[in-house]
């Protein structure tokens, strides 16, 4: 089955910063890899996502990148603010139906003003 | 306005008290799940649903069962809950996760079993 692990648990940086999470996953069908944000008290809501058909992707301060060969795939975040300060969590499905869904166990990041 | 919701939000209840937590959809989405959080450990699968009469087991299903008679529904129930059932739960949709789909998460409900 799939086996997700995000590093680290903690990160923080200095407000203007960047701040990268990584993910590693285990299953080698697994082709579609969203991050997931959830500010306190709040449920998780999808802020950017990556199929396998791609290395990269961009919206704005947040980019993903993906590594199929190594499994691995990073959460970028530029110039950070204040209110990018929350929990994240990547996810990726298990097994070759896509059905089920193993998320990392998140990275609280604190964005120091 | 589209949306996951669930009920209750907050719950206090006892050991063995059988309890469902409700869980609604209006977006004709196929695909439905429930997760726990825990600290430390972040989202775990219950359940999940690929439409309806069609379930199946998550990673952590012992205590839980559920059931999917319409579309827009997916209740949790616990039968005898346990103090470790003690959690926050989340329920979501997607249109069809076989398609590598956004899942959307409803508030999700805090459970405290004592």
């Amino acid at each position: 089955g799939e086996n997700v692990e995000q590093h680290p648990s903690t990160l923080s940086v200095q407000e203007g910063d960047s701040a990268v999470i990584k993910c590693t996953y285990s299953d080698s069908a697994s082709n579609y890899f969203p991050w997931y944000k959830q500010e306190l008290g709040k449920r998780p809501q999808l802020i950017i996502d990556i199929r396998s058909n791609v290395g990269e992707k961009k919206d704005q301060r947040i980019a993903v990148t993906l590594n199929k060969t190594a499994k691995h795939f990073s959460l970028h975040i530029t110039e950070t603010q204040p209110e990018d300060s929350a929990v994240y969590f990547c996810a990726a499905p298990k097994g070759g139906g896509y059905q089920k869904v193993t998320f990392g166990t998140g990275t609280k990041l604190q964005v120091i003003p | 306005e589209a949306q996951v919701t669930q009920n209750p939000r907050y719950l206090i209840t006892v050991t063995g008290k059988k309890l469902t937590v409700t869980c609604s959809q209006n977006m004709n989405h196929e695909y439905m799940s429930w997760y726990r959080q825990d600290p430390g450990l972040g989202l775990r699968q219950i359940y999940y649903s690929m439409n309806v009469e069609v379930t199946d087991k998550g990673d952590v299903p012992e205590g839980y069962k559920v059931s999917r008679k319409e579309k827009r529904n997916f209740p949790l129930i616990l039968e005898s809950p346990s103090p470790n059932q003690t959690s926050l739960y989340f329920c979501a949709s997607s249109l069809s996760l076989g398609t590598q789909e956004t899942q959307y998460f409803g508030p999700g409900t805090r459970l405290l079993v004592l």
